[in-house]
């Protein structure tokens, strides 16, 4: 079983809807909750944190943590072509904050 | 605007060269991280930095070597390049979440 592990779709949505992206990952004491966007031959660049139980918004992002269940999702609200890219979910397992990454979801936005 | 830098963004180099990658970063942060990731792949982390004169190797064998100096820079170094090590090459900075680096695109020949 993988530490992180993703949907690798890719996971294809009309303009204008909402996007579900999911994570779940093995190790009880992780403690911090990332997700990453990485453009084709970008970087990857933080998108959301995530520390406690919830939800948390940012704009259109937003990120929901269920420690109890292992898992983490980001809901992206009024989804743009632009917003066509791999997600990636990134968990730090110990409070050495050392990231180990999911293998990324690839979302598609059609017009 | 990026604080974290690396060069080159794009090297081609035949087999058996020396090479480094050079990743800075001015935002003081004391944990930095090499990434290697194929096209369409997953991030391997092959090695990290807790502070100076702090090198460790990471999740992914890697023949590379990095050493940490000084706080701000953080390079790595192929001593002998083969076709086998092309690859992005991604290097981070940290407190809490990752910035990245823009990546080095390698090309061995």
């Amino acid at each position: 079983q993988k530490e992180v592990e993703q949907n690798s779709g890719p996971l294809s949505v009309p303009e204008g809807a909402i996007a579900s992206l999911n994570c779940t990952y093995s190790d009880r004491g992780s403690q911090s909750f990332f997700w990453y966007r990485q453009y084709s031959g970008k970087s990857p660049e933080l998108i959301m944190s995530i520390y406690s139980n919830g939800d948390k918004e940012d704009g259109r992002f937003t990120a929901q943590l269920n420690k109890a269940s292992q898992y983490v999702s980001l809901l992206i609200r009024d989804s743009q072509p632009s917003d066509s890219a791999t997600y990636l979910c990134a968990v730090a397992m110990d409070s050495s904050y050392k990231l180990i990454f999911g293998s990324g979801t690839r979302l598609l936005v059609r017009p | 605007e990026a604080d974290i830098y690396q060069t080159p963004r794009y090297l081609v180099i035949g087999t058996g060269k020396k090479i480094t990658l050079e990743c800075s970063q001015t935002m003081g942060h004391d944990k930095m991280y090499w990434y290697q990731q194929d096209p369409g792949m997953e991030l391997h982390l092959i090695h990290y930095s807790y502070g100076v004169n702090s090198t460790e190797k990471g999740d992914l064998s890697s023949e590379s070597t990095v050493s940490r100096i000084r706080t701000e820079h953080f390079p790595l170094t192929l001593e002998s390049a083969r076709p086998s090590h092309t690859s992005q090459y991604l290097c981070a900075s940290s407190i809490y979440g990752y910035t990245f680096g823009s990546g080095t695109r390698l090309t061995v020949v």
